[in-house]
Order: structure tokens, then sequence, then C-alpha cells
């Protein structure tokens, strides 16, 4: 069965640091997504990609986040400057199509540490 | 996104039916009800979704209230590996393709 995949699984980073996070969805899907979760906290939407332009963005998704679909293939995440409140797991997702009935399909995501 | 509530936490044993509850008693015609678990350190999984009728899926059944206004999310044999978090989302035919999580169910199983 088709999956979505992340690296790095695991990041550690300093404080003011950029890091790209990198997701390759499932390869027929348009629609792509990142979330995030705070250790102990619920999932939070971060922001939705499709045809090369962010359809819509959380208050989180501030200017030091921006996202690419640099190919075909990869989806990232970049933090321009890293900050201790960044530490989370990161989510990928991509569905087929951006109806609400659509499957969201996850990746293992990856834990990002800010030191 | 219409709001939804579910208990914190709920406790099972192994090869018994489970039964998760969901309110959503603003729930608008539109809305669907999706049901997302995340497994220990795993992204979220689609369980199901629904809007009027009972679903059922090879994972689990959603059984709709009349009124719409509550859900229930049935695993009909649950095993160890249906450990995990359980999401009850509404989402809006029309609406954003977010997926808007709340705390969901934390449901262990016993061996």
């Amino acid at each position: 069965e088709p999956e979505v995949t992340q690296t790095p699984s695991h990041q550690v980073t300093q404080m003011g640091q950029e890091v790209i996070l990198r997701c390759v969805p499932i390869s027929n899907h348009l629609y792509f997504y990142w979330y995030r979760q705070i250790l102990g906290q619920k999932v939070e939407f971060l922001v939705s990609f499709y045809n090369n332009e962010i359809s819509e963005k959380s208050e989180i998704f501030d200017d030091q986040f921006s996202v690419e679909r640099p190919d075909g293939s990869n989806f990232t995440l970049k933090i321009r400057s890293t900050k201790l409140e960044d530490s989370a797991m990161y989510f990928c997702a991509s569905s087929a199509q951006g109806w609400t009935v659509e499957t969201q399909y996850f990746g293992p995501g990856t834990r990002l540490l800010v030191l | 996104d219409a709001k939804t509530t579910q208990p914190n936490s709920m406790e099972s044993n192994e090869e018994e039916p489970v039964h998760l509850p969901c309110n959503h008693s603003t729930i608008s015609g539109t809305d669907y009800i999706h049901w997302y678990r995340q497994l220990p350190s795993q992204g979220p999984e689609y369980v199901i979704h629904g809007l009027t009728s009972n679903v059922n899926n090879r994972m689990a059944s959603l059984a709709i209230a009349e009124d719409r206004k509550s859900s229930t999310l049935i695993l009909h044999r649950a095993t160890l590996r249906d450990a995990a978090v359980y999401y009850c989302i509404l989402r809006d035919k029309g609406g954003a393709q977010k997926l808007v999580f709340g705390q969901g169910t934390r449901l262990t199983i016993n061996p």
C-alpha cells in the first residue's frame, strides 16, 4: 500500500538554526499538508498546499515557516530560525483531492528537538 | 468546524467490542463525521467517516444517531494493536481541507 514517508525521523538543532523537514507524499496525490504535535498536546494544522501554492495556513505558520515542492516528489517544510518552542513532532500528510471527504494519509513524523 | 466532545480515556479487554462515543450537538447538515486514530509514536491514521447512515469498513463501524448529534465508533473485536488515541472530527462538505484535532479518547486495551 502506498505511504507517505518523512525524513529525517529525528532532528536535533540549535536555536536559531534553519531546518528542512522532508516528505514524499503518495505519488498521485495533489494536496499536501503539514501538522505538528507538541509533546502531550493536540495535533495542530500548519499549512495546506495545492498546485504549488499555499491554500490555507494557520496562525502558527508565520514568516519563519515556508513550504516548497522542489520537484515532482518531495514536499518540504523549512523553519528559518528555530525557536525552543518549535520542538515537536511534525507530520506531513497528503490527499488525492482537497474535498473534505477525502482521506488524509499521514507520514510517521519527524521529531524535531531545538536546544 | 463544529465542536466534538469525547471522553478523555476508555479501557477495554482484548477480543471484546469497544464503543467509542462522540457528541457533536452543534453539527450542521453538511458536516461529515470522520474518525482518525493515532497509534503510539505514529502519525494519525484514517479509520472511517459517514454523513447520515451507519458505515462499515474493515477497521470499524460507525453508528450515527438519527438526529446526528452523536456517533459511536465500534471496534468489533479489539486487539492490543487497537490501543491508540481516537479522534472524532467534523468536516464541513464545503469547508476547509484541514483536519481539526481535539484531545481525542485514549483507548487502552487490556490483555
